[in-house]
C-alpha cells in the first residue's frame, strides 16, 4: 500500500490567495483526520471525518478553513484568503478504529504564506 | 519533559546506550495513551498504545510506563539505534474525545 498521499509537498503563496490541500487516505480506511503543525502549537486537529461525513470541526480555526471529503478516497483542506500565520505542515491521516489506534500519517504539505 | 517556547526538550544519547523518554499529561480523565515517532521531513509513526488498566506494555525494543498516580507516562527504548533518532510525541485520549499530543522530544543518538 503507498500510505497516505498528500499534495502538494510544498507550497509558497502570496496573502490572500487560495490554498488547496489534498489527500488520498489509505484505501479501507474509513476516518480521516486533518491536523497542523507549528513549533509554538505542536500538533493540531482541525477536522475528522468518518464515512466521509465530517465529525468533528471544533479546531478548524475560523471560517477561512473548510474542508471535504467528497469520496472515500479523496479529501481537500482549503484556505481561502490565506494569511502568513497559516504557515504550518499540514498532515493528513487515515485510520481504521477511529480515534482510538493507530493513526497513519502522511508525510504532510508544508505552506508558507508570505 | 516540558516544552520551553520553540525548543523542544532534547535527549542526547550514545548508540546502544537505553533511552528514557518521559511525558507528563494534565487530563486525569484520559484513559488511553500512544507514543508516535516523528522523523525530520515525515509524519508521526504509531510505535505503541497502552491503556489505562495497564501500567506496562512492551514492544520490540520499546516499553511503555504509565503511572496514572502521577500522571506520567515514559517511553522506554532499548539498545538505541541511530535510526532512532527522531522528535517523540505522547499523545492521550479521554473517553470518545479526539486524540491530543504533546509538545515532543527530540532524542538525538551519536554512534
Amino acid at each position: 500500500d503507498a500510505g497516505v498521499i498528500q499534495s502538494p509537498r510544498h507550497e509558497v503563496t502570496e496573502m490572500g490567495q487560495e490554498v488547496t490541500l489534498r489527500c488520498k487516505p489509505i484505501s479501507g480506511h474509513d476516518y480521516l483526520f486533518w491536523y497542523r503543525q507549528t513549533m509554538m502549537r505542536g500538533l493540531e486537529l482541525l477536522i475528522y471525518f468518518n464515512n466521509n461525513v465530517p465529525i468533528d470541526d471544533s479546531g478548524m480555526p475560523e471560517d477561512r478553513f473548510s474542508a471535504k471529503m467528497p469520496n472515500a478516497s479523496f479529501s481537500t483542506l482549503k484556505i481561502q484568503p490565506s494569511e502568513p500565520r497559516d504557515s504550518a505542515v499540514y498532515f493528513c491521516a487515515s485510520s481504521i478504529e477511529g480515534v482510538v489506534g493507530e493513526l497513519f500519517f502522511g508525510e504532510g504539505s508544508r505552506l508558507t504564506v508570505l | 519533559g516540558e516544552s520551553v517556547g520553540l525548543h523542544l526538550p532534547t535527549l542526547s544519547v550514545q548508540e546502544g546506550d537505553n533511552s528514557i523518554i518521559n511525558c507528563a499529561y494534565s487530563n486525569s480523565a484520559s484513559d488511553y495513551f500512544i507514543w508516535y515517532k516523528q522523523e525530520s521531513g515525515k509524519g508521526p509513526q504509531f510505535i505503541i498504545d497502552i491503556r489505562s488498566n495497564m501500567d506496562k506494555r512492551q514492544g520490540q525494543r520499546v516499553t511503555v510506563l504509565l503511572n496514572k498516580t502521577v500522571k506520567h507516562l515514559s517511553l522506554q527504548i532499548a539498545a538505541t539505534q541511530p535510526g532512532d533518532s527522531a522528535v517523540y510525541f505522547c499523545a492521550e485520549i479521554a473517553g470518545y474525545s479526539t486524540l491530543t499530543f504533546g509538545k515532543g522530544t527530540m532524542l538525538l543518538v551519536s554512534p
